[in-house]
């Protein structure tokens, strides 16, 4: 059973509007959040993170949203730029455990 | 060098073959990791090792065999695979402190095993 779902496999917006990427957890325990962005033939690169006291994180275009009732987090990128083409995965872990849980990705593709 | 480097970046093997990934990390980070990436399926994580410690083993085969002789380097010795072995296997590093897990990812080692 997944614990860390991405239900959208594939999303495609237009450059200059915003991509919304989705990811739903089920363990309540996760207490920290991250999303990472793989481009082919490279490993996942570090984007963005969370922790559980905030309910919004921001970083330049980069915004992730956390739902902790919802057991929701979301990746607001805006504006998408063609550039942000990529598979872009949600992990979930404890603390300091040592221990993430991702998901399966959502690809991404931003149409000039 | 910067960041987390994985060696070879591609590597065929025949399943008596007997290899090894080696993956260095330049961060200064206390952990670091195994994971594997198969197609349609999430990153799952191999082991994990604190401080050079194995501290998780997530019910890997025996023929993987992690090695981790310092925190700065790790390595994944590989013996009579299987063709279902082939996948990305990717490396990490973190700095584990008291609550955040941030892992910086090296490229990846591409495995095909014959």
């Amino acid at each position: 059973d997944q614990q860390v779902k991405q239900n959208s496999p594939s999303l495609s917006v237009q450059e200059g509007r915003i991509s919304i990427l989705n990811c739903d957890y089920t363990n309540s325990m996760f207490d920290y959040f991250l999303w990472y962005k793989k481009y082919p033939a490279e490993g996942p690169t570090f984007l963005i993170s969370i922790s559980s006291i905030k309910d919004k994180n921001e970083d330049g275009r980069f915004t992730v949203f956390l739902n902790k009732s919802a057991k929701h987090l979301s990746l607001h990128i805006v504006p998408s730029q063609p550039g942000d083409s990529a598979v872009y995965f949600c992990a979930a872990g404890r603390g300091s455990q040592g221990n993430l849980i991702f998901g399966k990705g959502t690809k991404l593709s931003v149409k000039p | 060098e910067t960041g987390v480097t994985q060696t070879p970046r591609h590597l065929v093997m025949g399943m008596t073959n007997k290899k090894s990934l080696k993956c260095e990390q330049h961060l200064g980070h206390n952990a670091m990791y195994w994971y594997k990436q198969s197609a349609k399926k999430p990153l799952e994580l191999m082991f994990v090792y604190n401080f050079k410690e194995q501290t998780e083993n997530n019910s890997v085969p025996s023929r993987f065999s992690p090695e981790c002789p310092n925190s700065s380097h790790l390595f994944l010795h590989l013996h009579t695979l299987q063709p279902e072995d082939s996948a990305l296997y990717l490396c990490a590093s973190s700095q584990l402190d008291d609550f955040t897990d941030t892992q910086y990812f090296g490229p990846g080692t591409r495995l095909t095993v014959l």
